[in-house]
């Protein structure tokens, strides 16, 4: 059964300063989801990473995968308010390309 | 394109009380999917569909059925509302073959069960 740890749950930081969410997850995963998700909102697709040493940039987001150390970081630089939302990471589960099992969620509150 | 669409956004019931969530996507996605979230739980699959007239287990199936007699229309029912199933429950679809098989969600419905 894959297990996700994502670290950390909780994140605070300031405006215009850089940080990682780490994503662990237990057992082999070909591809791997970042979402994200505003305050009573649903979840949107932010990144898909489908290769070892994957990595995508959008903006002040940059998301890299490690499929031999089961890792995938989620890099913020110069963070601004906007960012404020809560980040789950999502590898495919089972050697299936559809079933997806989630983190907990790392709720990333950036402050002026 | 509406996307993914849910109905009701919210619902209160007792428990015991029966009700049906339905899920409508108009992408032609052959996948659907349905996920519950609680609060520090992530997101815990119920059930999902790889095609018309198909459904499937996931993590959390116990206490919902489900049903896909449509393509476009994943449907979650309760028979016998209980207040762990006190949730928000997300829909989920995606088109198999595409490559990315991003997954594409709903707005979620918030069920309180009294």
């Amino acid at each position: 059964e894959l297990k996700v740890e994502q670290n950390p749950l909780f994140l605070s930081m300031q405006e215009g300063k850089n940080y990682t969410i780490y994503c662990n997850y237990s057992t082999t995963s070909d591809r791997l989801y970042w979402y994200r998700q505003d305050p009573g909102k649903s979840l949107e697709s932010l990144f898909v990473l489908l290769s070892n040493g994957a990595v995508k940039q959008e903006g002040r987001l940059m998301a890299s995968l490690d499929t031999k150390a089961r890792l995938s970081t989620l890099h913020i630089t110069a963070a601004v308010h906007d960012l404020s939302a809560t980040y789950f990471c999502a590898p495919n589960s089972g050697g299936s390309n559809y079933k997806l099992t989630f983190g907990k969620g790392t709720l990333l509150t950036v402050n002026p | 394109n509406a996307g993914v669409t849910q109905t009701p956004k919210f619902r209160v019931l007792k428990t015991g009380q029966s009700m049906t969530l339905l899920c409508a996507q108009d992408m032609n996605h052959e996948y659907m999917y349905w996920y519950r979230q609680d609060p520090g739980m992530g997101l815990r699959l119920i059930h999902y569909s790889v095609g018309e007239g198909t459904t499937a287990k996931g993590e959390v199936p116990d206490g919902y059925n489900v049903s896909r007699l449509k393509k476009q229309n994943f449907l979650l029912g309760l028979e016998s509302a209980a207040p762990s199933q006190t949730s928000v429950y997300f829909c989920a679809s995606s088109y198999q073959g595409a490559g990315t098989d991003t997954q594409y969600f709903g707005p979620g419905t918030r069920l309180t069960v009294l």
